[in-house]
């Protein structure tokens, strides 16, 4: 089975500074997808950004963005002008390209503070 | 909001007794998963189902059941329930069953087993 690891349980950024979450996975695979999903004190499991592993273009959403090295099997998240809605559980998730059973495999997370 | 809906929010029983969590997925999902978090387990995958039948299974156990209606709303059944059951589940649905679809999730079941 796939193995994501998140090796930084607890993570603080000074409100507007950057951060860099990392992430690292385990797999045979060639073809994959990655994902970072945020969940705040709501709980709820919210999605942050996605990559698909045969682009090696890193994938951005605004304030968010990737560095994926496939050959590393690192996904590593970078926020930009942190803010204190930040501030949150971020997991780092695995998905195979194959069809049958193609479930989620998570990492342990990490607990982002946003220092105001 | 996901459009995801979970019910109900908290439960709190009794160590051997039976609970049902329901999900509502968002409107024109075929797609449900189920997910268990815990402090010690993490995320882990239970079951998922597409457009009723049963997709792919995790590491649920025998004790758990899960069925998703022609109405495409799921529940998830636990029996005899122990302790470490306690864990806050989560549902979260996408349209298809294909790998690169996101998952939209609910705000999750936090059941507590005393």
């Amino acid at each position: 089975a796939q193995t994501v690891t998140q090796s930084q349980p607890e993570m603080s950024v000074q409100e507007a500074e950057t951060v860099t979450l990392s992430c690292t996975y385990d797999t045979s695979e060639s073809d994959y997808y990655l994902f970072w999903y945020k969940q705040p004190p709501s709980r709820q499991m919210i999605l942050v950004i996605r990559q698909e592993a045969y682009k090696q273009q890193n994938a951005t959403e605004n304030r968010f963005s990737v560095n994926f090295q496939k050959a590393a099997k690192s996904f590593s998240l970078k926020i930009s002008d942190s803010q204190l809605g930040d501030a949150a559980m971020y997991f780092c998730a695995y998905r195979s390209a194959q069809i049958a059973g193609n479930q989620f495999y998570f990492g342990t997370g990490t607990s982002l503070t946003v220092i105001p | 909001d996901s459009g995801v809906t979970q019910t109900p929010k908290h439960l709190i029983t009794a160590t051997g007794q039976r609970v049902t969590l329901r999900c509502s997925p968002r409107s024109g999902d075929l797609s449900v998963y189920w997910y268990q978090q815990s402090l010690d387990q993490g995320l882990q995958f239970l079951i998922q189902y597409y457009n009723g039948e049963e997709r792919a299974k995790g590491n649920i156990l025998e004790r758990f059941s899960a069925q998703q209606f022609p109405d495409l709303h799921s529940e998830l059944n636990l029996s005899s329930l122990e302790l470490g059951d306690s864990a806050l589940y989560f549902c979260a649905s996408s349209y298809g069953d294909a790998p690169n679809e996101k998952l939209f999730f609910g705000s999750g079941t936090q059941l507590s087993v005393l």
